[in-house]
């Protein structure tokens, strides 16, 4: 069945360094990813989304890339702040009624 | 602030019991999604409406159903509790019914089973 798959240790970074996220998928080709950002006990919240044609898209200090050969989507956090530190979760359609979100990855950025 | 509102914030009842989760979209929004969190599962899509109508079903139990009125707001019925049933229930709304969209997410509601 088709699957998103985030490690679900907590990544620990020190600040202004940057954090990398990952976002495998199987079983199936997404025609687009998305990233949301959780904050504990909060609805999640947009922040990108990248089509299966776009190698690369960025926002501010965002940077998300698809890479369809891996059948890997990656999210960059640049210049990482203390409030950046949240859980990211990737989502995607499999096709009718499959809207599919990973387990999210907790990012925890240190002073 | 979303704009996408649910209530009731905070659900305690007993196993057995039935409740009812309402969610209002974003001005505006014609789809609505129910979304199930729990610690375990992450989050799970339960159903979509858009414009009133069914458009996508996930893993909703039997004992899980929902609808979305003309006002375009959706309500959540959930009967027969059981403990698992224990888990946050966030709604989420966007403008157009593919879930391409970006989704809106309410501040959620937390129901506890006993």
């Amino acid at each position: 069945s088709q699957k998103i798959e985030q490690n679900s240790e907590a990544l620990n970074i020190q600040e202004g360094k940057t954090a990398t996220l990952t976002c495998n998928y199987t079983n199936y080709s997404p025609a687009y990813l998305q990233w949301y950002r959780q904050d504990p006990g909060r609805g999640p919240v947009f922040l990108l989304l990248i089509r299966e044609n776009e190698k690369e898209k960025r926002k501010e200090r965002l940077k998300v890339t698809f890479d369809t050969t891996l059948k890997q989507s990656l999210f960059h956090i640049t210049a990482s702040q203390p409030a950046d530190s949240a859980t990211y979760l990737c989502f995607s359609s499999g096709g009718y009624n499959k809207l599919i979100f990973g387990a999210g990855t907790r990012l925890a950025v240190h002073p | 602030d979303s704009g996408v509102t649910q209530t009731p914030k905070h659900l305690i009842t007993a196993t057995g019991q039935r409740v009812t989760l309402r969610c209002s979209p974003r001005s505006g929004d014609l789809s609505v999604y129910w979304y199930q969190q729990s610690l375990d599962q992450g989050l799970q899509f339960l159903i979509q409406y858009y414009n009133g109508e069914e458009r996508a079903k996930g893993n909703i139990l039997e004992r899980f159903s929902a609808q979305q009125f003309p006002d375009l707001h959706s309500e959540l019925n959930l009967s027969s509790l059981e403990l698992g049933d224990s888990a946050l229930y966030f709604c989420a709304s966007s403008a157009q019914q593919g879930s391409y969209n970006e989704q809106f997410f309410g501040p959620g509601t937390r129901l506890t089973v006993l």
